[in-house]
């Protein structure tokens, strides 16, 4: 089973400044494969990037995301309010998905 | 646009059935292109992949759950089920449904709004 491990766990930033959280896999995962979503407090996850780089439908252009092999990273290039959430990655190998434990972004 | 709805009870015992089933509208869930999920999340945790299924009816589960999971479709009604048997304290959580897009590029793309399942008598 792939792991993975996502950092920071917590990250306090403010409104308009860089995002930038960490999807490390313990083996290397298909970049087509790696996904990343949103939830906020009551809400189910909204889907934000997928093949480790692609936007959903309807995001904004602010979040980007990257990587490959074991290392991945969703930017969120400027914070507006409604981005304070917490963030998940998630990959699919072995017929298993398996999602990080999440990246709280809060506002400092 | 797509809607996916959970429904089942909110409270059920240890040693017993979960049941929930998950309602697809603005869909068919009749789709060569799609698969459909269970994810569960326990309270302030992350989330858990339980399974899938294609509408054919082939399913695939995570390893750590497959002993106890059952997930069955019905296409007449455009609903797929979950059943997880003895249950204890630690399958309490969230259960979202969802709907698995892409077959180069997978994700979860289309998710219910989850409801709560508590194990304890």
């Amino acid at each position: 089973e792939i792991v993975l491990t996502q950092s920071p766990g917590t990250l306090s930033l403010s409104p308009g400044e860089r995002a930038t959280l960490s999807c490390r896999a313990s083996q290397s995962v298909t970049r087509s494969y790696l996904a990343w979503y949103q939830q906020k407090p009551g809400q189910a996850p909204r889907l934000l990037i997928y093949g480790a780089s692609s936007r959903a439908t309807g995001v904004p252009d602010r979040f980007s995301g990257s990587g490959s092999g074991t290392d991945f990273t969703l930017t969120i290039s400027r914070l507006e309010p409604e981005d304070f959430a917490v963030y998940f990655c998630q990959q699919y190998g072995d017929s298993l998905y398996t999602f990080g434990q999440g990246t709280k972004l809060e506002i400092k | 646009q797509l809607q996916l709805q959970e429904s089942g009870p909110g409270l059920v015992k240890p040693s017993e059935t979960l049941s929930l089933t998950c309602t697809v509208s603005g869909g068919s869930i009749n789709s060569s292109s799609h698969y459909w999920g269970w994810i569960r999340q326990p309270p302030g945790k992350g989330l858990e992949w339980i399974g899938s299924i294609f509408y054919s009816g082939s399913t695939y589960y995570n390893p750590s759950l497959k002993s106890r999971v059952t997930i069955s479709v019905d296409t007449s009604k455009n609903q797929f089920s979950l059943k997880l048997i003895s249950v204890t304290a630690t399958d309490t959580a969230v259960y979202y449904c969802a709907r698995r897009v892409g077959w180069d590029l997978r994700r979860f793309d289309s998710w219910g709004q989850g409801t709560l399942v508590t194990v304890s008598s």
